[in-house]
């Protein structure tokens, strides 16, 4: 079954602790996206990636990090520098090519106490 | 001002009832124009995908796309409860980097 997972769904972590967000597909898309939802501000960006061993800042990357060593995947890391991770995270893809649209995961819930 | 502006809702309606979602954009270079539907704690599900101007039409969904006045919309038509959920907007000029989403309007339909 072709599609964008991530994991874990629910994660709780300590103030201060890193923690790794999974983002795996199937889809063979080249580009790759992390976003942060809040409630009542929308979608935003944190890290893209358009090929492997490559990715650029969005427009929150502060507090973030990522790699892309793999076309499959793309791992975000919500390191002690954010200063509120407390939020639902999604990774998206894109197959360019085959046009300009992103599919989504099914998201991650942060919760950070 | 936003690129993307989006009604927050809610919005009631009963079931059957046909249903009109809205966003505004400002930008004239936006060329691909998608709809959204999120149910609650879950990831943005992809309904309509639209390139250009035009309707595009997929079982009881029509999305609009008027170019001129910057303005597109979703339909839904014999509308039901399981369409509950927050529709989100979003568009792009073509970069792959750059999508602008609306903040979603939240959808309640009533058994």
């Amino acid at each position: 079954d072709g599609g964008i997972t991530q994991s874990p769904k629910y994660l709780f972590r300590k103030e201060g602790q890193n923690v790794t967000l999974s983002c795996e597909q199937n889809l063979n898309h080249d580009a790759m996206y992390w976003y942060r939802q809040d409630p009542g501000q929308g979608l935003r960006l944190i890290y893209y990636s358009q090929i492997v061993n490559d990715f650029q800042k969005g427009d929150i990357a502060e507090g973030y990090s990522v790699s892309r060593e793999k076309k499959e995947s793309f791992p975000l890391t919500v390191t002690s520098a954010q200063k509120n991770p407390t939020a639902f995270y999604l990774c998206a893809s894109n197959p360019l090519l085959a046009g300009n649209t992103i599919y989504f995961g099914e998201g991650s819930w942060l919760t950070v106490v | 001002q936003k690129e993307v502006e989006q009604d927050p809702g809610p919005l009631s309606v009963p079931e059957g009832a046909i249903v009109s979602l809205n966003c505004t954009y400002s930008n004239s270079a936006f060329q691909y124009f998608m709809w959204y539907r999120q149910y609650s704690r879950k990831g943005p599900e992809l309904l309509m995908y639209t390139y250009s101007s035009g309707n595009k039409e997929d079982g009881r969904f029509t999305a609009q796309v008027d170019k001129s006045s910057k303005y597109i919309s979703l339909f839904i038509r014999d509308s039901q409860p399981s369409d509950s959920a927050t529709y989100l907007c979003a568009m792009s000029a073509g970069n792959f980097n750059k999508f602008y989403f609306g903040s979603g309007t939240k959808l309640n339909v009533k058994p």
